[in-house]
């Protein structure tokens, strides 16, 4: 089982371009989530879903968008990147439906850099 | 506001044993999770506790009193393995996990 797989593992990305972080899990898990980690700073929460059709804004969500067209599959868009953007974007999921207190389980990690 | 502390580093011996702690104040309280994280990887789950007192799972511990907002994880018999960071979150009463900047531990051998 491979669990949670996320594309590219990293990039090097011109300002004012647009990128598509993929993240795509085999668990059927319902709930799925994207974070940015910083260094020095905790994980924080961009966007989740609790379920395929819905989606809500986390910490800080400005500048990317996602969408949740079916279970397994969980894109995080930036429309036009900044460099304070660049940094590892971990992609997440977990068997909950309410967005309760379960296991979060990581894909890898997409490190990116914005020039 | 939320906020999560942990210490930023330790180092502690191979083959003894470390206590990390992490103190929080959040909106709510749905449980607290410790993740371990290598260099370079995913976090991945050590533990969840969401009723007060010690949780033990092989060498990993973890304790929670909910009365002073403050938890720990215990690492016995340390291997050169066990270095890496180790991340609180608590579960705040959205059910949004709110992170700590996370403890990097240094084991020497």
């Amino acid at each position: 089982t491979a669990g949670i797989t996320q594309a590219p593992t990293s990039q090097i990305l011109a300002a004012g371009r647009s990128m598509t972080l993929r993240c795509t899990q085999d668990m059927r898990h319902n709930a799925m989530y994207w974070y940015r980690q910083d260094l020095g700073l905790g994980l924080r929460l961009i966007h989740y879903s609790n379920t395929a059709g819905t989606t809500g804004k986390g910490e800080v969500p400005d500048g990317y968008s996602v969408s949740r067209a079916n279970t397994d599959d969980f894109p995080l868009t930036l429309a036009s990147a900044v460099p304070s953007q660049t940094s590892v974007y971990f992609c997440a999921s977990s068997d909950s439906i309410a967005g309760g207190p379960d296991t979060q389980y990581f894909g890898p990690g997409t490190r990116l850099t914005v020039l | 506001g939320q906020n999560i502390d942990q210490p930023t580093e330790m180092t502690a011996t191979e083959g003894a044993i470390v206590q990390i702690n992490c103190t929080y104040q959040t909106s709510g309280f749905n449980g607290l999770f410790w993740y371990q994280q290598h260099a370079g990887e995913a976090p991945t789950f050590l533990s969840y506790n969401v009723l007060d007192g010690l949780e033990e799972k092989g060498r990993f511990s973890s304790f929670l009193s909910r009365s002073k907002g403050y938890s720990y994880l215990l690492l016995k018999e340390l291997q050169m393995k066990d270095s890496a960071s180790y991340l609180c979150a608590v579960v705040d009463s959205n059910y949004q996990l709110i992170w700590g900047a996370g403890t990097k531990l240094i084991i020497k051998p």
